[in-house]
């Protein structure tokens, strides 16, 4: 069980708009700690999608968009492309644990 | 070039020991902290282990502490993570990732992963 909560799967047609949730506590997200967003294609490693609730690094599409509120984050992405079907991962840190970064459990998108 | 690359995977028994390796170049590997990863077949992705620029502080998830010990050696830019006493549930694939800190931690970059088995 994982300490940030994602849905497990996700699905939306091509072209569309689709949101992944990230729900966390008082003692990570809602204590005001940034969440980081990674993208892992099939077979590959993670990337890093998302960092400081917001921030794209360079080469990552606009397509991709974060956000963050209370003790939840959102990946948003619009105009959904085929290449897109991946898993999705939330990052944040937890000032409760020993050891202090946590995932989420992950979403996989589907790109119907 | 950010580049990661792993190494040292394999299949060991229950109880062995494996020792992996990191060899990083493209950026200044002594100046950043570095990471180990893990996901267990079909799983999520689970933090192991932080080491510091010079190797003086290191934290570990708590199922692996006592068991797994995580190092670096600056002058071969290299970064390394000797698990012993392995279980069936340390089967994952194992990822060096840099950890960038400005604020809380995270990863800017990933290696491409190297797979640990456990069984007999």
């Amino acid at each position: 069980q994982s300490v940030l909560t994602q849905p497990p799967s996700v699905s939306g047609a091509p072209g569309q708009r689709v949101t992944i949730s990230c729900t966390g506590s008082s003692s990570n997200i809602g204590a005001g700690y940034d969440v980081y967003w990674y993208q892992q294609l099939p077979g590959t490693a993670p990337k890093l999608l998302i960092y400081g609730n917001s921030n794209r690094p360079s080469g990552v599409p606009d397509r991709f968009s974060g956000s963050k509120s209370g003790t939840s984050a959102s990946l948003a992405i619009t105009g959904l492309q085929a290449e897109d079907e991946a898993d999705y991962y939330c990052q944040s840190y937890d000032s409760s644990l020993s050891g202090p970064v946590v995932f989420g459990g992950g979403t996989k998108l589907t790109v119907l | 070039e950010v580049q990661l690359v792993e190494s040292g995977g394999g299949l060991v028994q229950p109880g062995g020991s494996l020792r992996l390796s990191c060899a990083a170049s493209g950026f200044t590997f002594s100046s950043y902290w570095m990471s180990w990863v893990r996901q267990a077949p079909g799983k999520g992705l689970e933090w192991v282990a932080n080491i510091k620029q010079d190797g003086s502080e290191k934290y570990y998830v708590d199922s692996v502490k006592g068991r797994f010990t995580i190092s670096r050696d600056n002058a071969k830019n290299s970064l390394y993570l000797q698990m012993n006493s392995l279980r069936a549930e340390d089967t994952a694939v194992f990822y060096c990732a840099r950890l960038f800190l400005a604020g809380e931690p995270y990863f800017d970059y990933w290696g491409q992963g190297t797979l640990v088995t456990v069984s007999s």
